[in-house]
């Protein structure tokens, strides 16, 4: 069985603060998802990394995937409490099956 | 999130009852996915299926737990005889699988919460 590990599964900080949340595995993945998942709602999709090393930017987000495919970081600057909720990554398999880490839930104090 | 849509949004069933959750995907899309989630958990893979046809259903439990995705109208997976273990949201996504740069993205409906009392 294929495992996405998320850390931390926590994280509290203060507006203005960085943080960086993990997705790690030891199989390799043709694409990594990140989706933003609030109370109630369905998760929603932030980005998609295809290629190893991939480094994509969505405002004060910045996403990369590993030179492997195996592992992806989410990196947050100057946090604030729009950010938060539950961060999940999503690695897609070649036979197209998408499988979930457990999340890391973010909350950024006012 | 738009245009993946989930009815019903909550659901409650007693012990016994079949819960029904209905998804429509976005438009041209082709492929539905179900995912379970507990609270507090993350998203858990149940079945994956085209039109007509179950690609993999690995993630289904054996028995009570059945999906499909007709030739004409929304995917449904039903839950016969529900339990309390039953008791969770269950999400439904869908991608086109049609386009090389877009192969494994998924995007998600809303959502249907089943609460079984």
């Amino acid at each position: 069985t294929q495992l996405l590990e998320q850390s931390p599964q926590f994280l509290s900080i203060q507006e203005g603060e960085n943080l960086t949340v993990y997705c790690n595995s030891s199989s390799v993945f043709s694409s990594l998802q990140w989706y933003r998942q609030e109370p109630g709602e369905g998760p929603v999709l932030l980005v998609t990394v295809v290629t190893g090393g991939e480094v994509k930017k969505l405002k004060r987000l910045t996403f990369q995937f590993g030179d492997a495919r195996k592992d992806s970081s989410l990196h947050i600057t100057a946090a604030q409490p729009g950010d938060t909720g539950l961060y999940l990554c999503a690695g897609a398999r070649r036979d197209d099956k998408i499988i979930f880490g457990k999340g890391t839930r973010l909350h950024i104090l006012p | 999130n738009a245009g993946v849509m989930q009815n019903p949004r909550h659901l409650v069933r007693r012990r016994g009852q079949e819960a029904r959750l209905r998804c429509s995907p976005m438009k041209g899309h082709s492929h539905v996915y179900w995912y379970r989630q507990l609270p507090e958990e993350g998203l858990k893979f149940m079945v994956y299926l085209q039109k007509e046809n179950i690609i993999d259903e690995s993630g289904m439990p054996k028995e009570r737990f059945s999906a499909e995705f007709p030739k004409e109208g929304p995917s449904i997976l039903r839950i016969q005889q529900v339990v309390r273990g039953d008791s969770a949201a269950y999400f439904c996504a869908s991608s086109p699988l049609d386009r090389p740069a877009q192969r494994n993205t998924i995007y998600f409906g809303e959502g249907s919460w089943l609460t079984v009392v």
